[in-house]
């Protein structure tokens, strides 16, 4: 079964600065997707990025980029100018299409704070 | 329709009591999803149907669960005699499966038993 880590629970960075969440998973799947999803305190979680297995090339989505190192199992999201709206809850998530049509798996979650 | 919906938005029920959680998922999404996330935590899989067929039910904490969809669009989530651990937001998603295309999530239904 695939699990997904993210090992901060919380963080915080002023406006305007660039933070980067970290997040691991556990796999022996080659092909696959991974996802980062945001949550704002409204709750309805919303898609932010996603990255294909078997594409080298980082994904960007405007401020937002991701750090996808294959080998190390490795998928770190960076905010670039980070804006008080970015304060959510941001989750990792793994998807396995060959199988279970898409099931995801979520890591725990990462609390982020944009402070004025 | 135009995003998942969810209702009721929030509930409030006595412990013992039956809920019905519904979601309508957008238009044409053969794949539907079913979590669950207690306060401040992950999202616990619960359930999945693709068309009106559920394929994965490993999620399910117990047989007080149950889900249905019908039409392969709306889903019903029943849980009967409720607990107190119940209590969480019940987050419906769907998806279009195509390739590597990711979930749109309802606001989700915030359960409280009581």
């Amino acid at each position: 079964a695939q699990t997904v880590t993210q090992s901060q629970p919380e963080m915080s960075v002023q406006e305007a600065e660039t933070v980067t969440l970290s997040c691991t998973y556990d796999t022996s799947e080659n092909n696959y997707y991974l996802f980062w999803y945001k949550q704002p305190p409204s709750r309805q979680m919303i898609l932010v990025i996603r990255q294909e297995a078997y594409k080298q090339q980082n994904a960007t989505e405007n401020r937002f980029s991701v750090n996808f190192q294959k080998a190390a199992k490795s998928f770190s999201l960076k905010i670039s100018d980070s804006q008080l709206g970015d304060t959510a809850m941001y989750f990792c998530a793994f998807m396995k299409p060959a199988t279970n049509a898409g099931k995801s798996t979520f890591g725990d979650g990462t609390t982020l704070t944009v402070k004025p | 329709g135009a995003g998942v919906s969810q209702s009721p938005s929030n509930k409030v029920t006595e412990k013992g009591k039956d809920v019905e959680l519904r979601c309508d998922p957008i238009s044409g999404h053969t794949a539907l999803y079913w979590y669950r996330q207690s306060l401040g935590q992950g999202l616990e899989f619960l359930i999945y149907f693709q068309g009106n067929s559920a394929p994965d039910k490993s999620g399910l904490p117990s047989d007080r669960f149950s889900a249905e969809r019908t039409g392969g669009s709306v889903s019903t989530l029943t849980i009967q005699r409720t607990q107190q651990e119940d209590s969480a937001v019940y987050l419906c998603a769907s998806s279009a499966l195509v390739r590597g295309y990711g979930y749109t999530f309802g606001s989700g239904t915030r359960l409280t038993v009581v």
